[in-house]
Order: C-alpha cells, then structure tokens, then sequence
C-alpha cells in the first residue's frame, strides 16, 4: 500500500539551529501538507502546498518556516532558526485531490526536539 | 468559531462494550467532518468520515451520528475490541478551504 514516509523519525537540535525535515509524498498526490503536534496536544495546521506554491498557511507558520518541493518527490519543511515552542511532532500528509473523496494520508512523523 | 470541542479527553470501556466520543462545533460553513485514529509512534489515519447532508454513517463497527441543528457528530464503536485503544480525534473543514481543525483527541483504552 502506499504510504507518505517522513525522515528523520527524530531529530535533536540546539535553539536557533536550522532544521529541515523531508517527506515522499504518496506518488500520484497532488495535494500536500505540514501539521504540527505538541506532545498531548491536538494536532495544528502549518500549511498546505499545491502546484509548487502555498496554498494555506496558518499562522504558526511564520517566516521561520518555509516548505519546498526540490525535485518532483521530496516535500520538505524547513525551519530557520529553532525555538524551544517549536518541539513537536511534525506530520507530512498528502492528498489526491482535494473535495469529497480527499482523503488525507498521514506520514508517521519527525519528532523534533529543541535544547 | 474555528474551534472543535472534542470530548471526553479520555475513555476507558470494557471489551464489547460501546464507546462514544463526541464533538461540537461553531461555524456552520464546515462542511466535511472526519475521524482520525491515532495509535502511539504513528501518524493519524482516517477512520471514517461524514458530510452534513446526512445523518449518519456506517462502517463496519464504526458509525458517525451527525445532528446539524446541535452542530454536533459523535463517534460510536461498537463491540469495542482491545485493538481499538489508541486516540481518536474529530476534525471539520470547509468546503476546498483545505486546512482541517482539530479536535483535541480523546485516549480510548479498551479493557480486556
């Protein structure tokens, strides 16, 4: 079955480091998307990618984030400068299409840790 | 009026027994609502999901009740099974407005 994979599955970094976390998007997906998850808390939107360009971004999603599709198969998210708030698990999830049957498939996480 | 209000925040229910979650929510523009079940280590993976023009879905032993006027939908397991324990959570989203809000999930333990 196919499946969105995500690396690294955890990453350490110092505050103020640069972080980039990848994802291979489901291969005929056209739709894709970074949600965050604090520990025990409810899964955020970050932002949504589509036709090479953002689509959506919530607020969280300021200008140390940026996301990238280099080559037709990665998805990266990147985040500038870490900061402590932002250790988290963060999901990559793909999409065929958006509407009525778009169901969103779910990597299983880069858990980053901010020290 | 973004939010989702997911309740209760954890639920233990006995093997065979019926487990409920419940959701609430505020804008009335949301038009597509989906349960996503999350077990430890993994990502969230659809379980089932519901448009407002119906009142309820089944799948199996999973069913969504939906009551537009309440601007509520709940989730109902039946015969609940330990493999059902992990955390589920409500969503909603508008139309091709693509970001879903969450609900805060609800840990399900299932007792053997």
């Amino acid at each position: 079955e196919p499946e969105v994979t995500q690396t690294p599955s955890h990453q350490v970094t110092q505050m103020g480091q640069e972080v980039i976390l990848r994802c291979v998007p489901i291969s005929n997906h056209l739709y894709f998307y970074w949600y965050r998850q604090i520990l025990g808390q409810k899964v955020e939107f970050l932002v949504s990618f589509y036709n090479n360009e953002i689509s959506e971004k919530s607020e969280i999603f300021d200008d140390q984030f940026s996301v990238e599709r280099p080559d037709g198969s990665n998805f990266t998210l990147k985040i500038r400068s870490t900061k402590l708030e932002d250790s988290a698990m963060y999901f990559c999830a793909s999409q065929l299409r958006v509407g009525r049957t778009g169901e969103l498939f779910f990597g299983e996480g880069s858990r980053l840790t901010v020290l | 009026q973004q939010q989702v209000k997911q309740s209760p925040q954890s639920l233990i229910v006995q093997k065979g027994g019926i487990s409920i979650i419940n959701c609430a929510y505020e804008n009335t523009a949301f038009d597509y609502f989906p349960w996503y079940q999350q077990f430890p280590g993994k990502g969230p993976a659809l379980l089932i999901a519901i448009r407002p023009d119906v009142s309820e879905k089944k799948e199996g032993r999973f069913t969504i009740s939906f009551n537009k006027s309440a601007k509520q939908f709940s989730l109902h397991i039946m015969d609940s099974q330990p493999g059902d324990s992990a955390t589920y959570f409500c969503a909603a989203s508008m139309g091709s407005n693509y970001q879903l809000i969450w609900g805060a999930g609800t840990k399900l333990i299932i007792k053997p």
